[in-house]
């Protein structure tokens, strides 16, 4: 089991970019969940998706940030246009079908927005 | 809106004694809550669990307590070891969304 993988895990960019985030859930998860690591807020849940299907996008801070899920094995977070504020370390995780199961992680993306 | 929340950012603690992390919720319908450990670039691991049901559960040297009337729960960790050094987050759910708080940075020294 390779575990949730996430790319790049840097990214350096500068303000006005466009920066999209990858994960790619463990397989078989139907439950994808984007969290954002900040000192001041821990770990803040962004969006999730259940069977693919966007199920509660109200921790997105602005629509700046954009989410999608094609396919059961593919994720991306999209930020556009980048601004400083936004640099975090951003996460991926997926859980199982069983109701309360934890998530599993991936090691996450930090993203620097200068 | 915090609603789960950590209060000590972090917290220094002698090998073999007991670590004691606290967290407290304002929601009363979260009915499970959980515990995960960070260690740096890496991501966050499960460690225990507990549903609302239960005020305790153990799991080795780690055991959480929670307090409904209170909205409070707590991990024990006994004793404790230099590997234990990391971030622990409390996290709570109600359904399928698990909420984190802010994470308290556990050190054990020698």
């Amino acid at each position: 089991d390779a575990g949730v993988i996430q790319s790049p895990r840097h990214e350096v960019t500068e303000m006005g970019q466009e920066v999209t985030l990858r994960c790619k859930p463990i397989s078989g998860h139907n439950s994808l969940f984007w969290y954002r690591q900040t000192m001041m807020r821990g770990l803040e849940l962004l969006i999730y998706f259940n069977n693919n299907v966007p199920i509660d996008d109200s921790g997105m801070p602005e629509d700046r940030f954009s989410a999608k899920m094609p396919n059961a094995s593919f994720s991306t977070l999209k930020i556009q246009p980048s601004e400083p504020r936004d640099s975090a370390v951003y996460f991926c995780a997926s859980r199982g079908m069983v109701y309360n199961s934890p998530l599993h992680f991936g090691n996450g993306t930090r993203l620097t927005v200068t | 809106d915090q609603q789960v929340k950590q209060n000590s950012p972090s917290l220094s603690v002698q090998e073999g004694r007991i670590s004691i992390l606290n967290c407290d919720y304002t929601n009363s319908m979260f009915d499970y809550f959980l515990w995960y450990k960070k260690y740096p670039a890496e991501g966050p691991t499960f460690l225990i669990s507990i549903s609302s049901i239960k005020d305790k559960n153990e799991d080795g040297r780690f055991t959480v307590f929670l307090n409904k009337s209170a909205k409070h729960l707590s991990l024990h960790i006994v004793p404790s070891q230099p590997g234990d050094s990391a971030v622990y987050f409390c996290a709570a759910s109600s359904t399928d969304k698990l909420i984190f708080g802010t994470g308290t940075r556990l050190q054990v020294f020698p």
